[in-house]
């Protein structure tokens, strides 16, 4: 089956640094990623969209300067939280869509297994 | 987009089918019905979509209403790893975002 690997899966930094966090897709080409957050007893909130080779599409109320989503080629797309603050901690999901069918709407995404992010 | 409701939670008996209803009376017709799980601290799983024929396969059936108001997701024979909130979502045509709403806490007991 189609497996998406998200590293790393738990990082821990002080106040002001930047992570960066990879998505893979192991065993397809993903033309499409998804970038997603959760808090703690809360559901999956979209952030953003990136296709191969173009800009990444954010939703209202993400900061596109703060969290960078380069997705550089069709099994790579990683998303780095810039100058990450304790409101930042949370927890990171990617996901990816592959090529093949006759629609987008037809292709489940697959999803990694997140990265737990804290902010000290 | 079109929007789902579930029940909060449910409970189930380790060994018996677990049926979970979902609710999505604006779907449009060319919007597909998908259900993911997601096991705590861990990624959603894809289970199942379908347009509008009932769909099988080794992990679960998928059932929708003739006016695809509304679909059921048969879990034939639940186990305690089954224990997870389950999503139901409709999917946006054209773009392929993902909408998650609260999900069913599933709690499949011995």
């Amino acid at each position: 089956g189609a497996v998406v690997s998200q590293h790393p899966s738990r990082v821990i930094c002080k106040s002001g640094t930047s992570v960066k966090i990879e998505c893979r897709s192991l065993d397809f080409q993903a033309t499409t990623m998804f970038w997603y957050r959760q808090f703690p007893k809360q559901s999956l909130m979209l952030m953003a969209t990136s296709n191969e080779g173009s800009k990444a599409t954010y939703e209202q109320g993400v900061e596109k300067d703060k969290f960078l989503i380069n997705h550089a080629s069709l099994t790579l797309s990683t998303l780095t939280v810039t100058s990450a603050h304790p409101e930042d901690s949370s927890f990171y999901i990617c996901s990816a869509t592959g090529t093949g069918g006759t629609s987008i709407s037809n292709q489940p995404q697959h999803f990694g297994d997140g990265t737990r992010l804290s902010i000290l | 987009d079109a929007k789902t409701t579930q029940p909060t939670s449910m409970d189930c008996a380790e060994g018996r089918a677990a049926n979970l209803p979902c609710n999505h009376s604006t779907i449009s017709g060319n919007e597909y019905v998908y259900w993911y799980r997601q096991i705590h601290s861990q990624g959603p799983q894809y289970i199942i979509h379908g347009l509008k024929n009932n769909e099988t396969n080794e992990m679960a059936s998928l059932i929708i209403t003739e006016d695809r108001k509304s679909s059921t997701l048969i879990l034939p024979h639940a186990t305690l790893r089954d224990t997870a909130v389950y999503y139901c979502i409709v999917r946006v045509g054209g773009y392929g975002k993902l909408t998650f709403g609260q999900g069913t806490i599933l709690t499949v007991h011995p």
